[in-house]
């Protein structure tokens, strides 16, 4: 069973630039999730999509924003890149509407220089 | 305050110890409580979900959950090196699939 897939796996963007990730979430799973790692502030919820819906979002600028297609692959898109934009950014695939298990990709590390 | 705590470490054991890793809450709302595991470099992996108090078993790994104190624990027994990871504790409250995190803390173990 294939798992989660993040592309791509690593970016080199420049300040000001906008960049698009991608995740494919375990085949079956409807529930994708985006998260932000840094070595300060450890892992923190962007935002959550179920069956193409956007149900929860964390406390990020409206620079970040996502989107869920039918086949429940997801994009997170950030524009305006900062400097604090780089880190690693984590999706995570669940089965159900809520409180199923979380399985995490591999992540996209994202440096903008 | 965040609302979910857990030591950075460095935690540095001998193989074959017993290590016990830890977290603390604030939200009693959290009911699902889940712990992973992060290799450098790479996403985290799911050792254990747990839901409210009690504990839950699985090879040599123990998941502990103490809902009154707000506090939760994984034991890992008979410690490998290939147990060297950071440890992240991660809790949810029952709506959506939106979890807390902790900011981990990393293990290594040493043949």
């Amino acid at each position: 069973k294939a798992g989660v897939t993040q592309t791509p796996r690593y970016l080199i963007k420049t300040r000001g630039q906008q960049v698009t990730l991608s995740c494919s979430p375990i085949s079956g799973h409807r529930s994708v999730s985006w998260y932000q790692q840094t070595p300060g502030q450890g892992l923190q919820f962007l935002f959550e999509y179920f069956s193409e819906t956007q149900r929860n979002k964390g406390n990020f600028p409206g620079r970040f924003s996502g989107r869920q297609f039918s086949n429940s692959r997801s994009e997170m898109n950030v524009s305006t890149l900062e400097l604090g934009d780089s880190a690693l950014y984590l999706c995570a695939s669940s089965k159900g509407a809520s409180n199923t298990e979380a399985f995490f990709g591999q992540g996209t590390r994202l440096t903008v220089v | 305050q965040k609302e979910v705590e857990q030591d950075p470490g460095p935690l540095s054991v001998p193989e074959g110890a017993i290590v016990s890793l830890n977290c603390t809450y604030s939200n009693s709302a959290f009911q699902y409580f889940m712990w992973y595991r992060q290799y450098s470099r790479k996403g985290p992996e799911l050792l254990m979900y747990t839901y409210s108090s009690g504990n839950k078993e699985d090879g040599r790994f123990t998941a502990q959950v103490d809902k009154s104190s707000k506090y939760i624990s994984l034991f890992i027994r008979d410690s490998q090196p290939s147990d060297s990871a950071t440890y992240l504790c991660a809790m949810s409250e029952g709506t959506g699939n939106q979890f807390y995190f902790g900011t981990g803390t990393s293990l290594t173990v040493i043949p």
